[in-house]
């Protein structure tokens, strides 16, 4: 298996509501990510988790919550959310350490809130 | 912070030619990478490069990094309309977890 799986693919959500988006990779990487993309800019760094436990955190607003139960599953948890929030959420895991192998993205969740 | 530009940000040409996108910093960077993204995708890694002056080649891709590992170049040969996408180059500090996007080429293909 050498995907980063995300889910959902879409969401919509207000802005008293509480979403989580989730992504899970068996890869054997030890270090996730939770970028954030709009539109026509590039992927901006906001957690990453190494051996699951939380490493850095880019000054990201509490609304967003991040959680890593295991080795290979990555939550972000959201509430009361900014329309200025919507974006596509990526999800990416690597070896600690990007290596040769790069990071692997998923697809993504396109986040919307009204 | 270290930045990382590209050049160009916008480029349109037919299918068949040849281009060249570029990715400088002032910072030297442990290993840099080239990823493309699609709308509505995640960014797939194309080529890592380590070593200064290293060339990779993967088909009519050709990729560069600079001797002093500051800067690097993505050429494609005879383009595709299928190559249509978002050319993200990254680098790597210190082997670190994370490394700084660039702002990304947008390469447009036209048949």
């Amino acid at each position: 298996d050498t995907e980063v799986t995300q889910t959902p693919k879409h969401l919509v959500m207000g802005m008293t509501n509480k979403k989580s988006l989730k992504c899970e990779q068996h890869m054997g990487h030890r270090a996730m990510y939770w970028y954030k993309q709009k539109a026509k800019k590039p992927p901006e760094l906001m957690f990453v988790y190494s051996y699951e436990k939380l490493s850095i955190n880019e000054s990201v607003p509490s609304r967003f919550s991040p959680e890593c139960p295991n080795s290979s599953l990555l939550n972000l948890h959201l509430h009361a959310l900014q329309p200025e929030d919507s974006a596509l959420y990526l999800c990416a895991s690597s070896r600690p350490g990007a290596g040769p192998d790069g990071y692997t993205f998923g697809s993504g969740t396109r986040l919307t809130v009204v | 912070t270290q930045l990382l530009e590209q050049s160009p940000q916008f480029l349109s040409i037919q299918e068949g030619e040849n281009l060249t996108v570029y990715c400088n910093s002032s910072s030297v960077f442990s290993s840099l990478q080239w990823y493309r993204q699609e709308p509505g995708e995640g960014p797939v890694l194309l080529v890592t490069v380590v070593t200064g002056g290293e060339v990779k080649k993967l088909k009519r891709l050709t990729f560069q990094f600079g001797d002093a590992r500051k800067d690097s170049s993505l050429h494609i040969t005879a383009a595709q309309t299928g190559d249509t996408g978002l050319y993200l180059c990254a680098g790597e500090h210190n082997y670190g977890q994370n490394f700084v996007f660039g702002p990304g080429t947008r390469l447009s293909v036209l048949p």
